[in-house]
């Protein structure tokens, strides 16, 4: 079954720190696509950082960085200098072939910033 | 780019009566739009998938007569809830998938409460 699961309901971190949140996945194709997303209170999903399975160089988008293990089936995401406006619902997810559209989305996991 | 509007962002209805939500792609053409439903504190469950001039594919479970969708351009997709009841009640949210990509923008949400 091709599955997304977030291990941590809830993390938290205080203000300027870094926090890694963790994902794995299982999927017997070779390529896929793979996001984070945050729902902050707004509930507007954003997406924060995408990796394509063939790129063996981790994606960065500023203070977000991911680590792509793909043997492991396994997508963390590292949260640099942490701000109390990253306090969200984050999301993994993934499209797990290129023949498909369907996108699927882990349990989330809550990120609390502290002053 | 890639913003994706949704209208409206609240609606209250009476139980038996019809509520249509838009979602729009501003920037750019969606041949793929999907519609999901979040409950509170829970992960988006896609509703159904729809492609521009086709018929929409809905997941195990969905009520395709109840759950009406209609994309009849590349940047516009609508879901109507049909003799809504208040079980109906939840946050629906749209995404678009702009062709050539593998992510989805998401649409900021409808929330929609049946009485």
């Amino acid at each position: 079954a091709q599955t997304v699961t977030q291990s941590q309901p809830e993390m938290s971190v205080q203000e300027a720190e870094t926090v890694t949140l963790s994902c794995t996945y299982d999927t017997s194709e070779s390529n896929y696509y793979l996001f984070w997303y945050k729902q902050p209170p707004s509930r507007q999903m954003i997406l924060v950082i995408r990796q394509e399975a063939y790129k063996q160089q981790n994606a960065t988008e500023n203070r977000f960085s991911v680590n792509f293990q793909k043997a492991a089936k396994s997508f963390s995401l590292k949260i640099s200098d942490s701000q109390l406006g990253d306090t969200a619902m984050y999301f993994c997810a993934f499209i797990p072939s290129y023949n498909t559209d369907k996108l699927i989305f882990g349990t989330g996991t809550r990120l609390q910033v502290f002053p | 780019g890639a913003v994706v509007s949704q209208h409206p962002s609240r609606v209250i209805c009476k139980s038996g009566t019809s509520v249509k939500i838009e979602c729009r792609s501003l920037d750019f053409q969606a041949t793929t739009m999907f519609w999901y439903r979040q409950f509170p504190k829970q992960s988006l469950m896609l509703m159904a998938t729809s492609n521009e001039g086709s018929k929409a594919t809905y997941e195990q479970g969905v009520e395709k007569d109840k759950f009406l969708i209609n994309h009849a351009s590349l940047t516009l997709s609508t879901l109507t809830v049909t003799s809504a009841h208040p079980e109906d009640s939840s946050f629906y949210i749209c995404s678009a998938r702009r062709q050539g990509a593998g992510e989805q923008y998401f649409g900021p949400g409808t929330r929609l409460t049946v009485t």
